[in-house]
C-alpha cells in the first residue's frame, strides 16, 4: 500500500512548454485534491475531484486542466508554464470527502519555471 | 472569504519543553479544523483534529484546544523531541457538495533546540 504517490518528483521547466503532473492513489479513495505550496505560504487548492468523473476548480485554478483519468489517478497539466507557477505541488486524496476523513497528501512535486 | 492564519512563522523550544502554536481564524462557518506536521521534502501528515462542538482534544502528546467566541485555535506539543521539528500548519474546514475544501494557514517552523 504506498498510499499516494506524485511523478515526478522535480521538474525545470521553460516558460511556455507544458507538462502534466501525475497523481494515484491505491486506498480506493473517492476524493482527489491538488494544491500548490509557496514560500511561506500555506497550501491552496487549485482543483479537486470529489468523485470519479466529476473536477471542480479551488481558490487558484487559473492557469492548470486537471484530469480524473480514473478512481486512483487524477492529473494536473499545465498548457503553457509560467514563473508564477513555480511551486511545489501536492496530490491529496480522502476517503469519501465527509469532514472528518482524512486527507491523505503525496510526498510532492517541485516545479521550476524559468 | 476564509481565511485561516498563524500567529508565528517561527517557534524554537528547547527538547523536553512544551510548545504552543496558534491559528486564528476567520469564518465562524468552519465546523471542523486540522492540524498538520510537514517535514522537509515531505508531504503534510495529519497531527489532529477537532469538531466546533469540542473545546479540547487530547492526543498523544498533543492537545488542540478551539476558542470558537474568539475564533482561535491552538496546538500544544508536550515535551517536545528532535523528531517534532517541522513546519506545523492548521486548516479549517469549509464543505462544498460533499467534497472537502480545506483552507489552511501559513505555517508555523517549529525548531526544536537540544
Amino acid at each position: 500500500n504506498a498510499g499516494v504517490t506524485q511523478t515526478p518528483k522535480f521538474q525545470v521547466l521553460k516558460t511556455g512548454q507544458s507538462m502534466t503532473l501525475q497523481c494515484a492513489q491505491d486506498m480506493n479513495h473517492n476524493s482527489m485534491y491538488w494544491y500548490r505550496q509557496d514560500p511561506g505560504m500555506g497550501l491552496r487548492l487549485i482543483y479537486y475531484s470529489a468523485s470519479e468523473g466529476t473536477t471542480d476548480k479551488g481558490e487558484v485554478p487559473n492557469g492548470y486542466n486537471v484530469s480524473r483519468l480514473n478512481k486512483r489517478e487524477f492529473s494536473l497539466r499545465l498548457e503553457s508554464a509560467a514563473p508564477s507557477q513555480t511551486s511545489v505541488y501536492f496530490c491529496a486524496s480522502v476517503k469519501s470527502g465527509g469532514y472528518t476523513d482524512t486527507q491523505y497528501f503525496g510526498p510532492g512535486t517541485r516545479l521550476t519555471v524559468l | 472569504g476564509e481565511s485561516v492564519g498563524l500567529h508565528l512563522p517561527t517557534l524554537s523550544v528547547q527538547e523536553g519543553d512544551n510548545s504552543i502554536i496558534n491559528c486564528a481564524y476567520s469564518n465562524s462557518a468552519s465546523d471542523y479544523f486540522i492540524w498538520y506536521k510537514q517535514e522537509s521534502g515531505k508531504g503534510p501528515q495529519f497531527i489532529i483534529d477537532i469538531r466546533s462542538n469540542m473545546d479540547k482534544r487530547q492526543g498523544q502528546r498533543v492537545t488542540v484546544l478551539l476558542n470558537k467566541t474568539v475564533k482561535h485555535l491552538s496546538l500544544q506539543i508536550a515535551a517536545t523531541q528532535p523528531g517534532d521539528s517541522a513546519v506545523y500548519f492548521c486548516a479549517g474546514f469549509w464543505g462544498i457538495q460533499g467534497a472537502q475544501k480545506l483552507v489552511f494557514g501559513q505555517g508555523t517552523r517549529l525548531t526544536i533546540n537540544p
